[in-house]
């Protein structure tokens, strides 16, 4: 299979200041990517989907203006958390698709922990 | 609209014992199922799909699943568990055969204890 990358695997910050997550792929160009949000012991929740050189599609009751996406290359999705609060402390997760395959790759996650 | 429900959300087998981990769905069209195994602190595997060919599905780590329209079911076996089996499991429902033009809805998810 194909590989996705996230940076960071894990970010402790402060309340009221932004952090940034990246999702690469590897090996193939990825038109299509895909966050997701998980909290603990639960499931993962589809917050948006963003394909390249095109604004994100936010689900509903998602704030885009608080999660930043873009999607400025075939190989790299970055996820901005802006003015981040201890309630955007989750387990965040990107997919992504593209190239010759099929299905959608999943990156490793990187835990938000805002103190 | 799509949903899953995976009933019990802590699952405990003996090494060599049967797995089996079930999944529910709905679907207003016919559906498009999968399985992903997460290991802690990591992103989602694949471990098979079902994409309205064979009802009876195999993936890989020795794992297969069976779609029962008339049970609307696609549960999760494992002849014999192996303690590296050990991990969360979501079964998903998508409209579309790749799970990704189309929106992945996930299960809240099944852990696999496997004792000793």
């Amino acid at each position: 299979g194909a590989v996705v990358s996230q940076h960071p695997s894990w970010v402790i910050c402060k309340s009221g200041t932004s952090v940034k997550i990246e999702c690469r792929s590897l090996d193939f160009q990825a038109t299509t990517m895909f966050w997701y949000r998980q909290f603990p012991k639960q499931s993962l929740m589809l917050m948006a989907t963003s394909n390249e050189g095109s604004k994100a599609t936010y689900e509903q009751g998602v704030e885009k203006d608080k999660f930043l996406i873009n999607h400025a290359s075939l190989t790299l999705s970055t996820l901005t958390v802006t003015s981040a609060h201890p309630e955007d402390s989750s387990f965040y997760i990107c997919s992504a698709r593209g190239g010759r395959h099929t299905e959608a790759f999943f990156g490793q996650g990187t835990r938000l922990t805002v103190v | 609209a799509q949903s899953v429900t995976q009933l019990g959300s802590h699952v405990s087998v003996s090494e060599g014992a049967l797995v089996l981990l079930r999944c529910n769905y709905s679907s207003s069209v016919p559906p498009y199922l999968f399985w992903y195994v997460q290991y802690p602190n990591q992103g989602l595997q694949l471990l098979l799909k079902y994409t309205s060919a064979a009802t009876l599905v195999k993936g890989i780590n020795g794992f297969e699943a069976e779609f029962k329209k008339s049970e609307t079911s696609f549960h999760l076996t494992k002849p014999s568990a192996h303690m590296s089996d050990a991990a969360e499991y979501f079964c998903a429902v998508s409209q579309t055969p790749t799970g990704t033009a189309s929106k992945l809805t996930f299960g809240t998810g099944t852990r696999l204890q496997v004792t000793l």
